[in-house]
């Protein structure tokens, strides 16, 4: 079975602190991709990577960054967290080819206050 | 106009009951469709791939009707087990999501 996991299922930030979240999967997949989910928007995509050190932006970046430094890795990075940043975070990766379908970690449920 | 819209519900249906939901697409060069499956404060998880030719697994059948761009989920004889947030998904190179169309099925 497809692993995603997520560092932390539940986390309370600050304005202004500069938060890590990290995704690891231990599946070999290529793809790896970075999702918030807000009530009644659905899932968003944030940013997504194809490779190691590779990294594209999604449909939302501002705000945020990534690093891929090793294959079954992928971190996202809050800059310097917002209240408008508070939001589940979901994680998933997929292999390269068709069907393209994703396997997606728990979450990270994010509070900045 | 959004990519990928649902009707958000709630479908409450009693069980046994036969429901479907409908999820429309704007991409006409979409690739690859999916239903997802998500639980309350779960993640996503994939319930079934979409296929032109339509495809069912156990009591769900899924449709995609190119021409007109919609894609459809069938659920027969509804389990309680069955609560839960059905995404649509399409992927046009990457992943598009529709918000969820929410069922509860009641005893």
């Amino acid at each position: 079975d497809v692993k995603v996991t997520q560092s932390s299922r539940y986390l309370v930030k600050r304005t202004g602190e500069k938060v890590f979240l990290e995704c690891v999967q231990d599946m070999d997949h290529e793809n790896m991709f970075w999702y918030r989910q807000d009530p009644g928007l659905g899932l968003r995509l944030i940013y997504f990577s194809y490779d190691v050190k590779m990294k594209e932006k999604g449909d939302i970046p501002e705000g945020y960054s990534v690093s891929r430094e090793k294959k079954e890795r992928f971190s996202l990075i809050l800059e310097s967290a917002s209240t408008n940043q508070t939001s589940m975070y979901l994680c998933a990766s997929s292999p390269p080819g068709p069907p393209y379908e994703q396997y997606f970690g728990p979450g990270t449920r994010l509070t900045v206050t | 106009r959004k990519e990928v819209e649902q009707d958000p519900g709630p479908f409450n249906v009693p069980e046994g009951a036969t429901v479907a939901f409908n999820c429309t697409y704007s991409n006409s060069a979409s690739q690859s469709f999916f239903w997802y499956r998500q639980d309350c404060r779960k993640e996503p998880k994939l319930l079934m791939s979409v296929y032109s030719s339509g495809n069912e697994d156990g009591r769900f059948t899924a449709q995609l009707n190119r021409a007109s761009q919609y894609i459809s989920l069938l659920i027969r004889d509804s389990k309680l087990s069955d609560s839960a947030t059905y995404l649509c998904v399409v992927n046009i190179g990457d992943m598009r999501f529709g918000a969820g169309t929410r069922l509860t099925v009641k005893p």
